[in-house]
């Protein structure tokens, strides 16, 4: 099991560019959370998708936030157009049943300068 | 890696020692509680999880202990050793309008003296 897979480890990018975080939850897991984590505001859930489907993205700060989810292997977050406030790690984590447990990735560490 | 907060609570304790690390949850209908463990530049990690029907529960070298009079949860760390060392978050379910949801607690940072 190699857990969960999230890509890519850094990105650096510039105001204004759309960035792309991706996961790949643990095969069997049919939910799916993203999480921001800031050193202000700690673990943020953005949002969470159970069997694909968007649950609850009340956590999404702004239209610039979208979350997709096209299959159960594989989830985006896409943040279009990327602003310094945004910089932040983003955490995937993934649950094979509901009030269950998570397993988390290991992060993407977002840079936008 | 990331440093996930400049203003923790921060628990210092020689190695050997045990640690108590506490928390105070919001929701008085969670049932469902967690504790992680968060080292520097990683995902946080599962260490021990207790159901609102239990007042405590033990795993290795691992004990948590559920008040739910005062909704205060803690995790009991015996024998305490340097790779213990990490920021420790509590987490909540609550079961009401939820499917799943977990609600972190802001994080104690655990350091171990040699």
């Amino acid at each position: 099991d190699a857990g969960v897979i999230q890509s890519p480890r850094h990105e650096v990018t510039e105001m204004g560019q759309e960035v792309t975080l991706r996961c790949k939850p643990i095969s069997g897991h049919n939910s799916l959370f993203w999480y921001r984590q800031t050193m202000m505001r700690g673990l943020e859930l953005l949002i969470y998708f159970n069997n694909n489907v968007p649950i609850d993205d009340s956590g999404m700060p702004e239209d610039r936030f979208s979350a997709k989810m096209p299959n159960a292997s594989f989830s985006t977050l896409k943040i279009q157009p990327s602003e310094p406030r945004d910089s932040a790690v983003y955490f995937c984590a993934s649950s094979r049943d509901r009030g269950r447990g998570y397993t988390f990735g290991s992060g993407t560490r977002l840079t936008v300068v | 890696g990331e440093s996930v907060g400049l203003h923790l609570p921060t628990l210092s304790v020689q190695e050997g020692d045990n640690s108590i690390i506490n928390c105070a949850y919001s929701n008085s209908a969670s049932d469902y509680f967690i504790w992680y463990k968060q080292e520097s530049g990683k995902g946080p990690q599962f260490i021990i999880d207790i159901r609102s029907n239990m007042d405590k529960r033990q795993g290795q070298r691992v004990t948590v202990l559920l008040n739910k009079t005062v909704k205060h949860l803690s995790l009991q760390i015996a024998a305490t050793q340097p790779g213990d060392s990490a920021v420790y978050f509590c987490a909540e379910s609550p079961t009401r309008g939820s499917q799943g949801n977990l609600i972190f607690g802001k994080g104690t940072k655990l350091s171990v003296k040699p």
